[in-house]
């Protein structure tokens, strides 16, 4: 079985300022982790995943996550926030295992002021 | 680019009716999923197909039921709906399990 814990039900930053949302997984077997982002009264869209392979991934919007598998964390940065990234984001996890399937986290409200 | 389509977007039912939400994706997907929006709670998956003829249950199953009517199609169904159900409704597939979502705009289901 697997789950996700994001830190911070709700972020707040100013326009410029370096965002830093915190996720962190348990999972018997090497996860799959993503990152989604949910504007208001829309479906979800994925901003970047993990799969395999290079641990720092980039992803759209200047997003990007390190996987740190000592730290069983996949925290999702970017450098200088945007009043546009003002949305809600969810870090979710999956396993390549019979009986699984993909699970989120609570998610984080992330505010941008001017 | 239709992508996953839920329909209806908005629905009202009172305390013991019945519904079904209708989920179709053309992407040739082999899975798909049901979740629920509540706030604070994130989404929580309520019913998954991990393949054509498979249903499985998620971390919320009861008081409802699913369908895999076939490769494209998912439907849930409330038998008597309580107002606990009141929720927004997301349907997802994904290629198998463990690979990228994709998600239908939603449902907003109000029980009064």
């Amino acid at each position: 079985a697997q789950s996700v814990t994001q830190l911070g039900s709700h972020v707040s930053v100013s326009e410029g300022a370096l965002v830093l949302l915190r996720c962190n997984y348990s999972s018997s077997v090497p996860p799959y982790l993503f990152w989604y982002v949910q504007y208001p009264n829309q479906g979800l869209q994925l901003l970047l995943k993990y799969t395999t392979g290079a641990t720092l991934v980039k992803g759209i919007n200047g997003f990007e996550a390190e996987f740190k598998k000592s730290e069983t964390s996949f925290h999702l940065t970017k450098p200088s926030a945007h009043m546009s990234d003002a949305a809600e984001y969810f870090c979710a996890v999956s396993l390549n295992q019979a009986g699984t399937a993909l699970i989120f986290g609570k998610g984080t409200t992330l505010s941008v002021s001017s | 680019n239709a992508g996953v389509t839920q329909t209806p977007k908005f629905q009202v039912l009172k305390t013991g009716q019945s519904m079904t939400l209708q989920c179709a994706q053309d992407m040739n997907h082999n899975s798909m999923y049901w979740y629920r929006q509540d706030p604070g709670m994130g989404l929580r998956l309520i019913y998954y197909s991990a393949s054509e003829g498979t249903t499985d249950k998620g971390e919320v199953p009861n008081g409802y039921n699913v369908s895999r009517l076939n490769k494209r199609e998912f439907s849930l169904r409330l038998e008597s709906a309580a107002p606990s159900q009141t929720s927004v409704y997301f349907c997802a597939s994904t290629e198998v399990l463990w690979t990228e979502a994709f998600f239908g705009q939603g449902t907003r289901l109000t029980v009064v």
